[in-house]
């Protein structure tokens, strides 16, 4: 069975400081990857996703994530971050495009003003 | 393009009432469905998933049901609610091949009392 891993469940950075978020999974063939922001009370949000291709993914907002298959990760980055960017990250891997998606328990970012 | 149409946005319930939430999608046919559950500290659980009308499949057992009377509605039932049904409720479609999309509904926060 597929499943995600993401084990920083809060990060705290300095606005204006690099970010990453972890996310590691479990999956025996291809993994379709995806990054998720939450707001507050709000739905999801599409940051980016991974079918296949290059393994560095941009995504909106100035996020980027790579792909790195000998590690199982998918780690989402971003090189100065923005007080808006205060919210929680959901990694998400699905069986193929259109399956349903197995999240992470997600990573709460706040940020330092 | 298509929305996804989720309400009520929030709803407090007393134990032992009816629930009903539905979410609707446009601009597309044939999508598959779900209802995901988020709750502190667990992130999204998938509740149920549906690839056409009247094809429902579970994956947790719980006091929830769905519904797919149409081919854009999904419907999440319970007869009588409990304390521990309280969460964050999440509607979802997606399409299959290869560029597939997803999409999430706002969300319905719903507090049983």
């Amino acid at each position: 069975a597929q499943s995600v891993t993401q084990p920083d469940i809060h990060i705290t950075v300095s606005e204006g400081a690099s970010l990453e978020l972890r996310c590691n999974y479990s999956y025996g063939a291809t993994p379709y990857l995806f990054w998720y922001v939450q707001s507050p009370g709000q739905g999801l949000q599409l940051l980016l996703k991974y079918f296949s291709g290059d393994t560095l993914v941009q995504g909106i907002k100035g996020f980027e994530a790579e792909f790195k298959r000998s590690q199982s990760s998918f780690n989402l980055r971003k090189p100065s971050v923005h007080w808006s960017d205060a919210a929680e990250y959901f990694c998400a891997v699905g069986a193929s495009s259109g399956d349903k998606l197995t999240f992470g328990t997600g990573t709460r970012l706040a940020v330092r003003p | 393009s298509q929305t996804i149409h989720q309400w009520p946005a929030t709803l407090v319930q007393p134990v032992g009432s009816p629930l009903s939430l539905e979410c609707t999608v446009e601009g597309t046919s044939n999508p598959n469905l779900y209802w995901y559950r988020q709750a502190a500290g667990r992130g999204l659980q998938l509740l149920f998933y549906s690839v056409g009308i009247g094809q429902i499949s579970s994956e947790v057992p719980q006091n929830l049901s769905a519904s797919r009377p149409q081919d854009r509605q999904f419907i999440l039932s319970s007869k009588k609610l409990l304390l521990s049904d309280s969460g964050f409720y999440l509607c979802a479609w997606s399409l299959g091949g290869t560029g597939s999309s997803w999409g999430f509904g706002q969300g319905t926060r719903l507090t049983v009392v």
